[in-house]
């Protein structure tokens, strides 16, 4: 069983939504990697989390340490955000310490 | 100017032959990565080198071998390709083990 979980799985949603994609990990970790890969293949490093919220341009990560729990936020979404979002942690503990442990990827759908 | 650059950005080959893929980072990390990222999208680290070091190997077959001859190369060579070696590797390097990784744009293999 992976352990970071992403959700949903498939998201579509008309231009102009917002959208909230969910990451949840199982144990503590050092740092969260927000990530996006375009339908090219090339991947972008979004945000790198410990802490708090962190924004760009429309994007928001926040972070709940307590909860286990990361969400990336995109306002006003537009096509050109379609795209797969894949949440990254670095387990502190367990038989994952110290490695990059990847969700299996939200994949984005925004419609004109 | 690329910050990650990878080649082959395509490599075709048959069974059985030997291939390496080369990773150059003009950033100035010290600490570099290969990732495998198969059919179903699913990324996975195999490799992360800090200082030309080996820090991460992970339970990859050992017809992979990465080689770091200095920081800002990490190439990964691999003998007796199987079908099941076809995927998209990627490069990825940062600044520390924790820092924010950035990604080249990915090899494509197809082994026949």
């Amino acid at each position: 069983k992976n352990e970071v979980e992403q959700s949903p799985q498939n998201l579509t949603a008309q231009e102009g939504e917002f959208i909230t994609i969910n990451c949840s990990y199982s144990v503590g970790i050092s740092a969260l990697h927000w990530l996006q890969q375009h339908p090219g293949g090339g991947i972008v490093s979004l945000f790198m989390l410990s802490s708090g919220k962190k924004k760009h341009g429309r994007l928001i990560a926040t972070i709940n340490i307590q909860e286990k729990h990361s969400s990336l936020h995109i306002t006003a979404s537009h096509p050109r955000d379609s795209a797969v979002y894949i949440c990254a942690v670095k387990f502190m503990l367990g038989a994952n310490a110290g490695k990059s442990t990847f969700g299996d990827g939200t994949t984005l759908t925004v419609k004109p | 100017d690329t910050a990650v650059s990878q080649t082959p950005k395509y490599l075709v080959t048959q069974m059985g032959n030997d291939k390496s893929i080369k990773c150059e980072q003009n950033l100035g990390h010290d600490t570099m990565y290969w990732y495998k990222q198969d059919s179903k999208k699913f990324l996975k680290i195999m490799f992360s080198y800090n200082n030309k070091e080996l820090i991460i190997n992970e339970t990859v077959p050992n017809r992979f071998s990465p080689k770091s001859p200095d920081k800002a190369h990490l190439n990964l060579h691999i003998n007796s390709l199987e079908l099941g070696d076809s995927a998209v590797y990627f490069c990825a390097s940062s600044s520390g083990s924790g820092g924010t990784q950035y990604f080249g744009p990915g090899t494509r293999l197809l082994v026949l």
